[in-house]
């Protein structure tokens, strides 16, 4: 069973596009949701992550919605920009262990 | 150091063949987690320690697989008589308890 869903699988935005990542979650014992972002041959790093107490957080072009009722967040990406290409996890953390969702491969073209 | 090292970046080794791959957490943090990288699979949880003991390895994938954290720094996988489907990039990633959790650059294990 799959507890972090993500959509899309993929997605392809051009520049100064929105670029949107959905998450869905079923574990209500969930207490934190990050997003990382990987580029290719590097490990994942944290880009913008969330509590369930709070249904909004924004860092610079980097936007986490919260929605605790349909156990739903998603990752807005304004002024999407070619530097912005690549793989985007969720991931929610209970009892000090984070699950994962699959990812999603984001293109930004010029 | 500055960051999670893992070492080695990359390893081939031959079906049947044991390997140990390493992780040096951030000094300091006390929490440290292994996860697999698969292609198209996300990150599978593997094991997680807190200090030297390890409360969660739910997600060892069989017996084949150990790990051991010594002086609560630094760990070793084990991967015992190698199949092709272990065949991943290993990350390990280390945290102070109950906050944002830094990833090396992993270990991608090739098994022929």
């Amino acid at each position: 069973q799959q507890q972090v869903k993500q959509s899309p699988q993929s997605l392809i935005v051009q520049k100064g596009g929105i670029s949107i990542i959905n998450c869905a979650y079923e574990n209500t014992a969930f207490d934190y949701f990050p997003w990382y972002q990987q580029f290719p041959g590097k490990g994942p790093a944290l880009l913008i992550a969330i509590r369930p107490d709070v249904s909004e957080k924004k860092e610079g072009r980097f936007t986490i919605s919260f929605n605790k009722s349909a156990k739903q967040f998603s990752l807005h990406i304004m002024d999407s920009q070619p530097g912005d290409s690549a793989t985007y996890f969720c991931a929610a953390r209970a009892n000090s262990k984070l699950t994962f969702g699959k990812g999603i491969t984001l293109s930004v073209r010029p | 150091g500055a960051g999670v090292s893992q070492s080695p970046s990359n390893k081939v080794t031959e079906k049947g063949k044991d390997v140990e791959l390493r992780c040096d957490p951030i000094s300091g943090h006390t929490a440290l987690y292994w996860y697999r990288q698969s292609l198209g699979q996300g990150l599978e949880f593997l094991i997680y320690f807190q200090g030297n003991s390890a409360p969660d390895k739910s997600g060892l994938p069989s017996d084949r697989f150990s790990a051991e954290r010594t002086g609560g720094s630094v760990s070793t996988l084990t991967i015992q008589r190698t199949q092709q489907e272990d065949s991943a990039v290993y990350l390990c990633a280390s945290s102070l308890l109950n906050t944002e959790a830094f990833f090396g650059q992993g270990t991608r294990l090739t098994v022929v």
